[in-house]
């Protein structure tokens, strides 16, 4: 069965200091990969995703098939990255998984 | 363009009592899920539509949860009868297709807490 998994609940940091959001995947195929975020009092919503491999507000993800990673990572963290994220695995036949989620916040 | 919407934003009901849920996707999405959020958790997926068909359903609780999708567009959830352990935030979602490229798309969710 495919899993998600997020090891952090909640994550400190300072203001500029770099942050790197961990996600592991368990899954057989070819896996597609999402980041998304949810800001206080916002929809949960889209921030990056592994085919696009792009660079949204400054944070990256790269997929690592060979430790089935997918971590997301900012060199510079600001306090409007405080947020809640949540990876989230699909691909082929089976469903959409999401992480249980990293509650992110940026000391000023 | 308008987003997901969801109706009501927040319910409470007793144990035993039924209650429904309301989407209305995308413009011109034709993927449609229902998530399941427990506080704490991630979102899980109860049920997914292509239009009007049923793609998954397999973590559907069915003995008390059904879903429907009748003209392809919005979509109802309903829980009949509540359990205590049906607290939680449900999350409607869409997608322009069923695509595992597409992002999904959601609205506020509906807060629901069983007494």
């Amino acid at each position: 069965a495919q899993r998600v998994t997020q090891p952090e609940k909640l994550l400190s940091v300072f203001k500029g200091a770099p942050v790197e959001l961990k996600c592991n995947y368990s899954y057989s195929g070819s896996p597609e990969l999402f980041w998304y975020v949810q800001y206080s009092r916002q929809r949960l919503q889209l921030l990056l995703r592994h085919i696009s491999r792009e660079s949204i507000k400054g944070f990256t993800a790269d997929l690592n098939k060979g430790e089935t990673s997918f971590h997301l990572k900012k060199p510079f963290a600001q306090e409007e990255d405080s947020a809640m994220y949540y990876c989230s695995l699909g691909g082929g036949s089976y469903i959409p998984t999401f992480g249980r989620g990293t509650s992110l916040i940026v000391h000023p | 363009e308008a987003g997901v919407a969801q109706s009501p934003r927040y319910k409470i009901i007793e144990k035993r009592q039924s209650v429904a849920f309301w989407c209305n996707p995308i413009s011109g999405h034709a993927t449609l899920y229902w998530y399941q959020q427990i506080l704490g958790q991630g979102p899980k997926l109860l049920i997914q539509f292509q239009n009007n068909g049923v793609v998954d359903d397999s973590q559907l609780p069915k003995d008390r949860f059904s879903a429907e999708r009748l003209k392809g567009v919005d979509s109802t959830l309903k829980i009949q009868p509540a359990k205590l352990e049906d607290s939680a935030v449900y999350l409607c979602a869409s997608s322009l297709g069923r695509g595992w490229d597409q992002p999904q798309h959601f609205g506020d969710g509906t807060r629901l807490s069983i007494l």
